[in-house]
């Protein structure tokens, strides 16, 4: 049983250009969140989705990010005009369900390196 | 919103030593209790969680207890190996959401 696949596991960009970031959840999995972590730092929220729908986007910056999950294939977090500090690993985790027993398993991250 | 606190933020301990890092929370409405641990470059992993209706819980040379009252929790690693060597972090969570509020997370070196 395949665990959560995120991909790029790197990407590099220039300022100004955008980046894509995919994660497929584990199999059974509907349950989506991504979570950024600067260097030396703790992971922080930023998007919770189930499939079509964002349920809360409350630590999704209000410019230039965005994040969905379609109904047929991964999810996607988008950076748009990046920017040095969008510098960070990226990752993301997934659930069966909501709630109590919606223990989240993560992916292995993608790291973005802003040039 | 939680406001989670870890500490201590490092922990140097001798081969064979315990281990006891301590998670403090703020919302009375937690329930749920996981701790990650995160080797470098990796991902973060569950390697033990507790209920709110359960006091501690033990899998091995790891154990988490919890105190409801103090809004506070534990995790206890006995007999340390080099392996244990990686950050770990705290995430309480409320009942009704799934938004993972991680402590600042702990930089635990297992001296050989």
């Amino acid at each position: 049983n395949a665990g959560v696949m995120q991909n790029p596991r790197h990407l590099v960009r220039r300022r100004g250009q955008e980046a894509r970031l995919r994660c497929s959840p584990m199999k059974g999995h509907s349950h989506v969140y991504w979570y950024r972590q600067l260097p030396e730092e703790g992971l922080k929220f930023m998007v919770y989705l189930q499939k079509e729908n964002i349920i809360d986007e409350s630590g999704m910056p209000k410019e230039r990010f965005s994040a969905e999950f379609p109904k047929e294939g991964p999810s996607i977090l988008r950076i748009q005009q990046v920017v040095r500090g969008d510098s960070a690993a990226y990752f993301c985790a997934s659930s069966r369900t909501s709630g109590l027993e919606g223990t989240q398993y993560f992916g292995p991250g993608t790291r973005l390196l802003v040039l | 919103g939680e406001n989670v606190e870890q500490h201590p933020s490092t922990l140097s301990v001798q081969e064979g030593d315990s281990a006891v890092i301590k998670c403090t929370y703020s919302d009375s409405a937690s329930n749920y209790f996981p701790w990650y641990k995160q080797e470098l470059g990796k991902r973060p992993q569950l390697i033990i969680d507790i209920r709110s209706n359960v006091g501690e819980k033990k899998d091995q040379r790891i154990a988490v207890t919890l105190n409801k009252t103090a809004k506070h929790f534990s995790l206890h690693i006995t007999e340390t190996q080099p392996e244990d060597s990686a950050v770990y972090f705290c995430a309480p969570i409320k009942a009704a959401g799934n938004k993972l509020t991680f402590g600042g997370g702990t930089r635990v070196l297992v001296k050989p």
